[in-house]
């Protein structure tokens, strides 16, 4: 496809469970990046990809998040044990190299968790 | 660590100009973003300053002071389209992520 696709759009699980979140980058774009972002605030930081490896997680809120990108393309968000502060929508970007020098960020339309 | 301040609600009428402030604190500044998010959609990019000055895109501008850690989009001839939240975002070290304030609602009236 021509953008970001996210999947799925709408999660609602119950306390405890275990979620994934699955994030298809622009073809070509190397780097990648997982925000958050709860009502009426701006997304949040969570991780970045530049190819496979994970270049900055600094904003994981703690270690029942996890991110990979085995082959550098598609990446995947995990969220054991969830909790209810956890509902939030997750936006995936992409940008074709670091998005420092162009400021630029591609989004996907983002998954809506809703943990009950 | 890092800190943006930028109005948290705006009014304008059709056809006006708005102008959105945005105040930065973080070291390591490398560059000012400028985003739109209209209500369940996705944040598309509109504007970036990495040197002071201003830059102009159609009917949105954007502009930066490094000096000031101040920076504004300014948006003109206002359509009702343009309701949506506007949020800046710095870049640090060159690095990757860039860093979202708050946001700014817009709300264009007739």
């Amino acid at each position: 496809g021509a953008g970001v696709s996210q999947t799925p759009s709408n999660k609602v699980t119950e306390k405890g469970k275990y979620v994934e979140l699955r994030c298809d980058p622009i073809s070509g774009h190397t780097a990648l990046y997982w925000y958050r972002q709860s009502l009426g605030q701006g997304p949040e930081f969570l991780i970045y990809f530049q190819g496979t490896g994970a270049a900055d997680d600094s904003g994981l809120p703690n270690d029942r998040f996890f991110a990979v990108r085995p082959e550098g393309s598609v990446s995947t968000l995990k969220i054991q044990r969830t909790e209810r502060g956890d509902s939030a929508v997750y936006l995936c970007a992409s940008s074709r190299g670091l998005a420092g020098p162009s400021g630029e960020l591609f989004f996907g339309e983002g998954s809506r968790l809703t943990v009950l | 660590g890092q800190s943006l301040e930028q109005p948290s609600e705006v009014t304008a009428v059709e056809g006006a100009i708005v102008q959105i402030n945005c105040t930065y604190q973080t070291s390591g500044f490398y560059g000012l973003s400028w985003y739109q998010q209209h209500d369940g959609g996705a944040p598309t990019f509109l504007s970036y300053n990495g040197l002071d000055g201003l830059e102009e895109t159609g009917r949105f501008s954007s502009f930066l002071s490094r000096s000031d850690s101040y920076g504004y989009l300014l948006l003109q001839e206002l359509q009702m389209k343009d309701s949506a939240s506007y949020f800046c975002a710095v870049t640090r070290n060159q690095g990757g992520k860039l860093i979202f304030g708050q946001g700014t609602e817009l709300s264009v009236k007739p």
